[in-house]
């Protein structure tokens, strides 16, 4: 699609099977972390955030989980659908999600065969 | 409730030229934050405006500027466009209370020639 970037590492999925994204973050001083979701001509959409007091967050389908001692955002989607195929994004902010200015990683493209 | 709109949605410019881009936030959302996407250098954030007052700047030179009016609208401009400037020009409205999410519209592509 027309917003990804041309070396995105990619993830590639059967239907029905999860999948897990990873991330690396790098502010150690990052207090709140999100996920998002970009199909192509669209802009990001958001799926689910935690704040470095957690580890751990389910949404629907969604879980993410936060390593604070190695820098490491992971986001699983259980039961992988056609309809997630897109690129996923992590982004950090230092402000505990109060102010506006994350900081976004590279992505993944996420392919999900029939 | 209607989302994040932006306008327009597809620009051409020549180089040398300025351009205004608008961005219409979530209503009740004072936080407008602008991002620009490109495929090299992936999402990176210009500036954030919180009742009309700019709150952060990103790493991004002076001839990138915004502002924003009471009504939470925000607009941001270009001026001496460059070619390395074509990109997809993101908006994305917070709103208050410690909610982190930013709510993101469907961005301005502009390429510039």
């Amino acid at each position: 699609g027309e917003s990804v970037g041309l070396h995105l590492p990619t993830l590639s999925v059967q239907e029905g099977d999860n999948s897990i994204i990873n991330c690396a973050y790098s502010n150690s001083a990052s207090d709140y972390f999100i996920w998002y979701k970009q199909e192509s001509g669209k802009g990001p959409q958001f799926i689910i955030d935690i704040r470095s007091n957690m580890d751990k967050r389910q949404g629907q389908r969604v879980t993410v989980l936060l390593n604070k001692t190695v820098k490491h955002l992971s986001l699983q989607i259980a039961a992988t659908q056609p309809g997630d195929s897109a690129v996923y994004f992590c982004a950090e902010n230092n402000y505990g999600g109060s102010q506006g200015n994350l900081i976004f990683g590279k992505g993944t493209k996420l392919s999900v065969k029939p | 409730k209607a989302g994040v709109t932006q306008t327009p949605r597809y620009l051409i410019k020549t180089r040398g030229q300025q351009v205004t881009l608008s961005c219409s936030p979530i209503s009740g959302h004072r936080s407008v934050s602008w991002y620009q996407q490109t495929p090299g250098q992936g999402l990176q954030f210009l500036f954030e405006y919180f009742s009309e007052t700019q709150r952060n700047k990103g790493n991004f030179p002076g001839r990138f500027s915004g502002r924003q009016f009471s009504n939470s609208r925000s607009e941001m401009n270009v001026s001496t466009l460059e070619l390395g400037d074509s990109a997809l020009y993101l908006c994305a409205s917070k709103g208050a209370g410690g909610r982190g999410e930013q709510y993101f519209g469907p961005g301005t592509r502009l390429t510039v020639t």
